[in-house]
């Protein structure tokens, strides 16, 4: 069964702070992976999406990652900011049986304390 | 480019009753999507549709829910004979092809009292 797996579940930073979200995901056959943000009771935000072939991707303040071998992926937010404050969520877009459907992780909710 | 749009935002039904959902994609991407995510969890897939044809469906798809995409354009999504275990937050996504970015509407949010 494919899965992706977030950890933590929260976490709490001072502003200004670096800091680095994690995603495991069980299975290496991925087509891409996507990270989001999403604010309480509203959609998810499209933050920066990898492909398969890619090692990285870059947009502002946020940096993601992407190793396929270890089935691990990073999102790295420098200088963080109170308005960064949101449950980050990472989905993997797998590519085995003709099906593209995203798998999502629960999510890592993230509070940036001024 | 106005976004992805789902109409209601809230909709609040006694059990038992049917409700139907209205979600416009992108207006350029063919592909639809709908997810549907319960409180503390990720968003799971349900349906998929390239233009009007629905080509994958989930297993969490019941036989109360039903899916359609007239013309490739809107899509709605209707569930009947609704259960309190349907309360969630139905999210509808676009995008312009296969493998890429997958944009999200603001979602609607179903109460089952």
């Amino acid at each position: 069964k494919q899965e992706v797996t977030q950890i933590p579940a929260a976490l709490s930073v001072p502003e200004g702070e670096n800091l680095v979200l994690n995603c495991s995901f069980t299975d290496s056959a991925i087509y891409n992976l996507q990270w989001f943000r999403q604010d309480p009771g509203k959609g998810l935000t499209s933050l920066l999406l990898i492909q398969s072939s890619q090692r990285e991707q870059t947009s502002g303040r946020l940096n993601a990652s992407l190793d396929k071998s270890s089935g691990r992926s990073t999102l790295y937010i420098a200088a963080s900011q109170p308005g960064d404050s949101a449950t980050y969520l990472c989905a993997a877009l797998y590519s085995g049986a003709g099906s593209y459907q995203l798998t999502f992780g629960k999510g890592t909710k993230l509070s940036v304390i001024p | 480019d106005t976004g992805v749009s789902q109409n209601p935002r809230h909709k609040i039904t006694k059990r038992g009753q049917n409700v139907t959902f209205r979600c416009d994609p992108i207006s350029e991407h063919n592909r639809l999507y709908w997810y549907r995510q319960t409180l503390g969890q990720g968003p799971e897939f349900l349906t998929y549709f390239q233009n009007e044809a629905q080509l994958e469906k989930s297993r969490l798809l019941s036989d109360r829910f039903s899916a359609e995409r007239p013309k490739g354009s809107f899509s709605t999504l209707e569930i009947q004979r609704t259960e309190q275990g349907d309360s969630a937050m139905y999210l509808c996504a676009s995008s312009l092809a296969l493998g890429v970015e997958q944009y999200f509407g603001p979602g609607t949010r179903l109460t089952v009292t």
